[in-house]
């Protein structure tokens, strides 16, 4: 079975620009992750939806930063404007259908801000 | 406040050699779940191995093993005959089971570097 897809892989972009990241979560699993992974901070949650609802966004830094995921296999981390610090690795994980089950993890997508 | 405590920042061991990476949490809650998680350098996260913290058998899966020591709160993964392959980032983490806020927030270590020599 096909795992966590995210695209793209790397992103280079310029400040003040757009960016959106892209999760498929793997087929049948209710639960979706969005982590950042920097040197400094560590992997940190940032958003996580339940069914395509968001349970907690606590995590996302500022208003700068939206996710949504419109269906069961789709979801999108945007950052508009962009900044230098945003540059970090984004997860996307997903899990079954319990608080308990393991997350399983995309390959993570390497965002550089210039 | 929970936390997750990796105190080796980087470990070598010996090709064929067993290893132990040190692992030890703080939570009040009784109920929880332990991962461990491996990045190598190409960067993808990879689930290794659970335990729940009810468990009474310590988890296996292959090479790896994790020795739960519940009273001392310490979750160490265990990798027998290491392989160059295992080379990686190593990291823990703990999910508490708050099934009354029903959060799933995992909470991640620094993680330990572990380089397997030939």
């Amino acid at each position: 079975d096909a795992g966590v897809i995210q695209s793209p892989r790397h992103e280079v972009t310029e400040m003040g620009q757009e960016v959106t990241l892209r999760c498929k979560p793997i087929s049948g699993h209710d639960y979706l992750f969005w982590y950042r992974q920097t040197m400094m901070r560590g992997l940190e949650l940032l958003i996580y939806f339940n069914n395509n609802v968001p349970i907690d966004d606590s995590g996302m830094p500022e208003d700068r930063f939206s996710a949504k995921m419109p269906n069961a296999s789709f979801s999108t981390l945007k950052i508009q404007p962009s900044e230098p610090r945003d540059s970090a690795v984004y997860f996307c994980a997903s899990s079954p259908d319990r608080v308990t089950d393991t997350q399983y993890f995309g390959p993570g997508t390497r965002l550089t801000v210039l | 406040a929970q936390k997750i405590t990796q105190t080796q920042p980087g470990m070598f061991v010996q090709e064929k050699e067993a290893v132990t990476l040190d692992c030890t949490y703080d939570t009040s809650d009784q109920s929880y779940g332990l991962f461990w998680y491996k990045q190598p350098s190409s960067g993808e996260m990879i689930f290794l191995i659970y335990q729940g913290s009810y468990d009474e058998q310590n988890a296996t899966e292959g090479r790896y093993s994790l020795n739960f020591q519940k009273a001392r709160k310490s979750a160490n993964l265990v990798i027998s005959a290491s392989q160059l392959g295992d080379s990686a980032m190593y990291f823990c983490a703990m999910l508490p089971w708050d099934y009354g806020g029903a959060t799933n927030k995992l909470i991640f270590g620094t993680g330990t570097l572990l380089a397997v020599q030939p």
